[in-house]
Parts: C-alpha cells; structure tokens; sequence
C-alpha cells in the first residue's frame, strides 16, 4: 500500500474561510500533484510539483495555491473557499522518470 | 477534442464474464500506459502498466497496446463482484515523464 496521507479526509466548511489541505508521502518521490474530482467525474490536475521549490499550475485553472518546501510535503491552499469549491481533492506522488502515480485516499470538501 | 477518449459505460455484467475497457487517444507521443482502478470514495490505486505497444498480463487481467490505432484495452477474465470500480486509463509521453493524462474513467458493476 502507498504510503501517501492526506488530511482531513472530510471537512465541511463555510463561506470566506482559509483552508490548507495537506498531503504527505515517506516515499521520497520528486514529484507531487494535486487532482480535483467531483463524484462520478474525470481527474483534472490543477496543481503538480517536480520538486522542492518547484510548482506549476495544472490543466484546469484553479484559486487554490500551493507550496513545495519539503519533498514530503506538498500542501494546497484556499484563501477564500466558495461552494464552487466543493469537490474531491485527491494528492499523488510520482518517483523520477516513472510514469506510474501512487495515490492518497482524498479529501472531500464541502464549502456551506 | 480531448485527448484521451475512454468509453464511458456504465458497464454491468454478470460474475465470471469477460469484461473489456477500452481508450483511445490522438497524442502519438504517448509511450506509456497505465490502468487504474477506483473504488468508490478512495483514490486511484495502479492495476497495470505498459511501455509502448504489446501485452501484459497479471493474474485476470491484462493490457493490450495499440499504438499504430492510438488504442489501448484492459480485459478482465473471470470477473468477481470486488472488481466492481471505476476504471481509468492514463497515458504519458517521454517529454513529460511523471504527468499523466487521464480518461474519464468507465465504473464496471460486477453482479453475482
């Protein structure tokens, strides 16, 4: 089983609030994505990262931000979350060269 | 057009059927393809991984390349009802080595 966290994995929250969700791996793998998915939909990557201090937007725009300080660590950020935000965030990490993405278990996100 | 087309089911078959999943794409740069199942409120988890064109089989499953018809399949024999998921093809090219493009994903209900 990967070993990759994401916490919460629920969180229910209102109108204008901040909010970090965070995703850890102890694997040691360079890269990280963050993944957006509403239920019965397709993934669409919106945030992923090569490496510590490296991050790039993905495919589907977004207003969360996030940051790679450590290469464990690689947590997203809503300043201001929006019912529009509602939705499953799910985090992967990937190792050099390797096309395969190992998974977390997802946070679902309910903005009031 | 997107780039990874995955047929969208749902698909329901009977347990011990032969079940085929099935993408295609127009991006000829793709080299690598992986499967990946989802049960339901949990992230992806990696099935199978192939390199270019040809067959790999893993235990009841296996993954067909086509890469002169840009068409790629996973066969599941013998199905049992744990294999009820979703289903979601994932390719990448050498130039973005660790960033996949996935389909939509195709949710098979295995009855018993």
């Amino acid at each position: 089983e990967a070993d990759i966290y994401q916490t919460p994995r629920y969180l229910v929250i209102g109108t204008g609030k901040k909010i970090t969700l965070e995703c850890s791996q102890t694997m040691g793998h360079d890269k990280m994505y963050w993944y957006q998915q509403d239920p019965g939909m397709e993934l669409h990557l919106i945030h992923y990262s090569y490496g510590v201090n490296s991050t790039e937007k993905g495919d589907l725009s977004s207003e969360s931000t996030v940051s790679r300080i450590r290469t464990e660590h690689f947590p997203l950020t809503l300043e201001s979350a929006r019912p529009s935000h509602t939705s499953q965030y799910l985090c992967a990490s990937s190792l050099g060269r390797a096309e395969t993405q190992y998974f977390g278990p997802g946070t679902r996100l309910l903005v009031l | 057009q997107k780039e990874v087309e995955q047929d969208p089911g749902p698909l329901s078959v009977p347990e011990g059927a032969i079940v085929s999943l099935n993408c295609t794409y127009s991006n000829s740069a793709f080299q690598y393809f992986m499967w990946y199942r989802q049960y339901s409120r949990k992230g992806p988890e990696l099935l199978m991984y192939t390199y270019s064109s040809g067959n790999k089989e893993d235990g009841r499953f296996t993954a067909q390349v086509d890469k002169s018809s840009k068409y790629i399949s996973l066969f599941i024999r013998d199905s049992q009802p744990s294999d009820s998921a979703t289903y979601l093809c994932a390719m990448s090219g050498q130039r973005e080595a660790g960033k996949s493009t996935f389909g939509d994903g195709t949710t098979l209900t295995v009855k018993p």
